[in-house]
């Protein structure tokens, strides 16, 4: 069975630092990731998602993420921190292929910027 | 060019009565797909509906729940006799024919007193 495991359900950083968000995926197979991110008072939105393509992967609004077979791991950062980014990242998982009812997704973790 | 659109925002109901939750697609999509977030949890999948059709409910409780999405109209979620533990966000996203990139709408906040 797939899972996600994001690790810190909060993290806060100061404006202009790094962001780094953990997120671990346990899969049989090869798997489709993805990190969505959820505005205050809005629906989840992708920011970008892994394929099986190049393992580093570009999404919105500077920030990327890294396929790391050997440590199960799709981490998302972004070199610095804007006010902007404060919200909630959902990492996710899915098998190849599968439809959309089949993304499992992470419990969450709140990105809080300090000024 | 309206998203994907939910009502109500926020819902409150008694123990015991009917939740009717309501969702409508985006343009020009046909597929429908709901998820319950429960506090500091990811959301979970219930329902995957394509006009007139459920295609997977394997996430949606045995009972009281249901969800259907007419030829017309919004996709409705409706939870019968509603208990506390029924509290929870309920998303809906949509996607086109191809089913990979959803689309999600802002939710409803389901209290239940």
């Amino acid at each position: 069975a797939q899972s996600v495991t994001q690790l810190g359900s909060h993290v806060s950083v100061s404006e202009g630092a790094l962001v780094l968000l953990r997120c671990n995926y346990s899969s049989s197979v090869p798997p489709y990731l993805f990190w969505y991110v959820q505005y205050p008072n809005q629906g989840l939105q992708l920011l970008l998602k892994y394929t099986s393509a190049a393992t580093l992967v570009k999404g919105i609004n500077g920030f990327e993420a890294e396929f790391k077979k050997s440590e199960t791991s799709f981490h998302l950062t972004k070199p610095s921190a804007h006010m902007s980014d404060a919200a909630e990242y959902f990492c996710a998982v899915s098998d190849v292929g599968s439809s959309a009812s089949k993304i499992i997704f992470g419990s969450g973790t709140r990105l809080s910027i300090r000024p | 060019n309206a998203g994907v659109m939910q009502n109500p925002r926020h819902l409150v109901r008694r123990r015991g009565q009917e939740a009717r939750l309501r969702c409508s697609p985006m343009k020009g999509h046909s597929h429908v797909y709901w998820y319950r977030q429960l506090p500091e949890e990811g959301l979970k999948f219930m329902v995957y509906l394509q006009k007139e059709n459920i295609i997977d409910e394997s996430g949606m409780p045995k009972e009281r729940f249901s969800a259907e999405f007419p030829k017309e109209g919004p996709s409705i979620l409706r939870i019968q006799q509603v208990v506390r533990g029924d509290s929870a966000a309920y998303f809906c996203a949509s996607s086109g024919q191809g089913g990979e990139k959803l689309f999600f709408g802002s939710g409803t906040q389901l209290s239940v007193l």
